[in-house]
């Protein structure tokens, strides 16, 4: 199994361009999280979904917009990119269903993104 | 809300040293509990968790217990080698959200 795949692994946006950073993964997990890392920050939530169609903002949406078309993918885009929005991305997902509440998250390799 | 606060890092260590990494948690309700571990240009792997107050997670000789009176859930191993640097997260969960401790580099010198 692949897991939970992200793409691109780097990226050197200018202020003010757009981009989307992809995340798929092949467990058939319901939930799925974007998380960015910051130095002294930990991880912090950006959006996550529950399930195809359902999404909900984290800690830290603004400036980012998410959709979740498949149970599969899990995009993450950024519509105006700014110096702050420097960091590294992280994709996650985990099964979500009662019963299973315990389950632990799976993570992509990251997407080092340098807005510049 | 939910918080998770961790020592400050970083750690260095000489190998087969002892090693503790403190995590404290806020939370309402009983929350899981989890660490998690990210080795140089990777993302972050499950070490291991707890679900419930007293069980003790163990995984590769670190282990950690879910302490629910001290609110605690530190990090230890008896002896570290140099493959364990990296950088340690503890994490809680409570209903469908992960939340994160700050992270502590971990560097061990042979």
């Amino acid at each position: 199994n692949a897991g939970v795949t992200q793409t691109p692994k780097f990226q050197v946006l200018k202020t003010g361009q757009s981009m989307t950073l992809q995340c798929a993964q092949d467990m058939n997990h319901e939930y799925m999280s974007w998380y960015r890392q910051d130095p002294g920050m930990g991880l912090r939530l950006i959006h996550y979904s529950v399930g195809a169609g359902i999404t909900d903002q984290g800690e830290v949406p603004n400036g980012y917009n998410v959709s979740r078309s498949t149970t599969e993918d899990f995009p993450l885009r950024l519509l105006s990119a700014a110096p702050s929005q420097t960091s590294v991305y992280f994709c996650a997902s985990r099964h979500d269903q009662k019963g299973l509440q315990r389950t632990e998250a799976f993570f992509g390799q990251g997407t080092r993104l340098t807005v510049v | 809300g939910d918080s998770v606060t961790q020592m400050e890092g970083p750690v260095t260590l000489s190998e087969e040293a002892f090693l503790t990494i403190n995590c404290t948690y806020t939370a309402t309700g009983y929350p899981s509990l989890f660490w998690y571990v990210q080795y140089p240009g990777e993302g972050l792997q499950l070490l291991l968790k707890a679900t419930k107050a007293d069980d003790k997670g163990s995984n590769k000789g670190f282990e950690a217990t879910y302490r629910k009176e001290t609110t605690s859930f530190h990090l230890e191993k008896g002896s570290v080698q140099v493959s364990d640097s990296a950088v340690y997260f503890c994490a809680l969960r409570s209903g469908s959200r992960l939340t994160f401790g700050e992270g502590t580099q971990l560097t061990v010198n042979p």
